[in-house]
């Protein structure tokens, strides 16, 4: 199973509004990102985890609040967001073995916009 | 054809032809690069990598070249088809063992024509 799974695939949210964009892989790798894209832009790193504890954020407002409860599993919850957040938000993971580099899977995305 | 990545967005290519994507990449740190394609819709997949020990490696019908004097990134794909058509990022790394952090370049779409 080579496969980052991301729910839901789209998102409206009002700006009061407080949701959670998860994602999820069994390939036993130990790190996992977030990423921010926004249309016809390359990716942007939010955050990084690494053996489940956060290890990179890339000076992100604390209106997302990232959650990594176990191994597999990866969240982003989302308070308060404003119309300029909306964009595909990304999730990858990569193996951590020593100090190799791995390349990152890529999830699908969720697309969200914030009305 | 061939692009510039940074300066050239996009890349149109007959079937078939063999196709030249740039890349100049900004830290001479970064040890390890990668090529992502990206579909509409969809998140990037991986194409092939590259350590910065090496300077050429080669895929199926992909070959990344890494010219480190001048920081600049290369992906050839041969024999163009159809499926082709996305937009390739080139991304560099820098840090490791779980602190890894992917500088995505702008992206160049590529468009084969039928």
């Amino acid at each position: 199973d080579t496969e980052v799974t991301q729910t839901p695939k789209h998102l409206v949210m009002g700006m009061t509004n407080k949701k959670s964009l998860k994602c999820e892989q069994h390939m036993g790798h130990r790190a996992m990102y977030w990423y921010k894209q926004k249309a016809k832009k390359p990716p942007e790193l939010m955050f990084v985890y690494s053996y489940e504890k956060l290890s990179i954020n890339e000076s992100v407002p604390s209106r997302f609040s990232p959650e990594c409860p176990n191994s597999s599993l990866l969240n982003l919850h989302l308070h308060a967001l404003q119309p300029e957040d909306s964009a595909l938000y990304l999730c990858a993971s990569s193996q951590v073995t020593g100090g190799a580099i791995y390349e990152q899977y890529f999830g699908p995305g969720t697309r969200l916009t914030v009305t | 054809g061939e692009s510039v990545g940074l300066h050239l967005p996009t890349l149109s290519v007959q079937e078939g032809d063999n196709s030249i994507i740039n890349c100049a990449y900004s830290n001479s740190a970064s040890d390890y690069f990668i090529w992502y394609k990206q579909e509409s819709g969809k998140g990037p997949q991986f194409i092939i990598d590259i350590r910065s020990n090496m300077d050429k490696r080669q895929g199926q019908r992909v070959t990344v070249l890494l010219n480190k004097t001048v920081k600049h990134l290369s992906l050839q794909i041969a024999a163009t088809q159809p499926g082709d058509s996305a937009v390739y990022f080139c991304a560099e790394n820098m840090g490791r063992g779980g602190n890894e952090k992917l500088t995505f370049g702008t992206g160049t779409r590529l468009t084969i024509i039928p």
